[in-house]
Formats: C-alpha cells, structure tokens, sequence
C-alpha cells in the first residue's frame, strides 16, 4: 500500500547505458514530479507532469527524456548516462499543481550510480 | 530569484536537550513554507508547513515552527529531541507561479547524542 513508488531502488551502469526509473503513486493525486538529490543532499525539481502534461521542465539535458502513460504514473529515462548523471531521483505526488495544500509526498527514491 | 538557505549543515544535541533549525527565504510576497525530514534510505517526509495565519504552526513528532517575516525566517524548534530524531531536515519554499515546484535549501544534519 506504499503510496509513492519508484522501481529500482538502486541503479548501477555505465557510462553510455540507457536506463529508465519508474514511479507510480496510488494516491489519486493529479501532479507528479521528479527531483535529483545530488552528493551534497541539494535537491532540485527537474519536470513536473499535472495530469499527463508536462508543465515544469528545468534546465535538464534533452538526455533526460520523462514519460507520463497516465496520471499515476511518471517513469523517467535517462540516455547516454555521464558520470554526472550519479545521484539519488526522487518521485513524488500532490494534489493540483498551484494548490500548495497539497504537500509533496516522496518516494523512497532511486539511487543511481554511473560507473 | 527565490532561495532559501539554512545556514547549518551539521548539528549536534543531546538527547533530551532543545533544538532549532535555522531557515531563512528570499521571497518577495508571503511565502509558502515547508519543512521536510529526509531518514536515511527515505524519501522526504512532511514536518509541517506554513501558508497564513498564525506564525507558529504545529507539526508531526512534537515539531513547531515560526514564521517571522521581518527577519525573513522559518525556524524549526523542538523542546526535547529524541534520538530517532536523528535525520536530514530540509526547509522549502514554493515557488512562484504556483506551479507546485519546491526549492529546498541545503539540509542540515542532525546527529544526536546518548
């Protein structure tokens, strides 16, 4: 019954690889995010998905390709994974984007690591 | 641009003792104000957060904040720390825009001694 989860828990590759993160939430909400926490803990939203739409993309490299089939569910594929690209990606779930209401509930996170 | 900085990276107190965290925001109307726990392994975990009202607002696990606007600052406090306690805690704003999106500030450490 976990309400925010992401598949896998740990992710080891190398540099070239193509992979992809899964999230899925059961909590009915419509906007759903992914965050990167970086070796220091700084985190730092990278897309946000408001009922399949895409309505946050930061600076990320085009490399970072998210994917939304429906509204609990926002996978994220990485191509040509960079040493850089090493980090824990979190996944996480509100109600409508705007409503700050809403808080942000977290996945447990992916823990990435390019070798 | 908006921000928010938590000035300690890394804390220490003794089990029993008080605690404060310090948060200060550069926002330019009234902000909304989150502070979230990170345990090691999870994800983050909503403490409490701020959006009008009453400047002193109550959370889970015996956690409170107040929001003080003259010194632009939300600052977490609790009277007497547990050493489950021990954890990563992260202050946010939200955005402008009102698009959901959260900046989080560093995170500060706390370790807890017996």
């Amino acid at each position: 019954d976990t309400a925010v989860s992401q598949t896998p828990k740990y992710l080891v590759t190398q540099m070239g690889n193509d992979k992809s993160i899964k999230c899925e939430q059961n909590l009915g909400h419509d906007t759903m995010y992914w965050y990167k926490q970086d070796s220091k803990k700084f985190l730092k939203i990278m897309f946000s998905y408001n009922n399949k739409e895409l309505i946050i993309n930061e600076t990320v490299p085009n490399r970072f390709s998210p994917k939304s089939p429906d509204k609990a569910h926002l996978n994220l594929h990485i191509n040509s994974l960079e040493l850089g690209d090493s980090a824990v990606y979190f996944c996480a779930s509100s109600g409508p984007a705007g409503t700050y209401n809403s808080p942000l509930h977290f996945g447990n996170g992916t823990r990435l690591t390019v070798t | 641009a908006q921000s928010v900085t938590q000035p300690d990276i890394h804390i220490t107190v003794s089990e029993g003792a008080s605690l404060e965290l310090r948060c200060n925001y550069s926002y330019g109307a009234t902000p909304y104000l989150f502070w979230y726990v990170q345990s090691p392994g999870q994800g983050l975990q909503l403490l409490l957060k701020y959006f009008s009202g009453d400047t002193l607002v109550q959370g889970i696990k015996g956690f409170e904040a107040e929001f003080k606007r003259s010194q632009s600052s939300f600052n977490l406090r609790k009277p007497s720390v547990h050493w489950s306690d021990a954890a990563e805690y992260f202050c946010a704003v939200g955005a402008e825009g009102n698009t959901g999106k959260l900046i989080f500030g560093q995170g500060t450490t706390l370790q807890v001694k017996p």
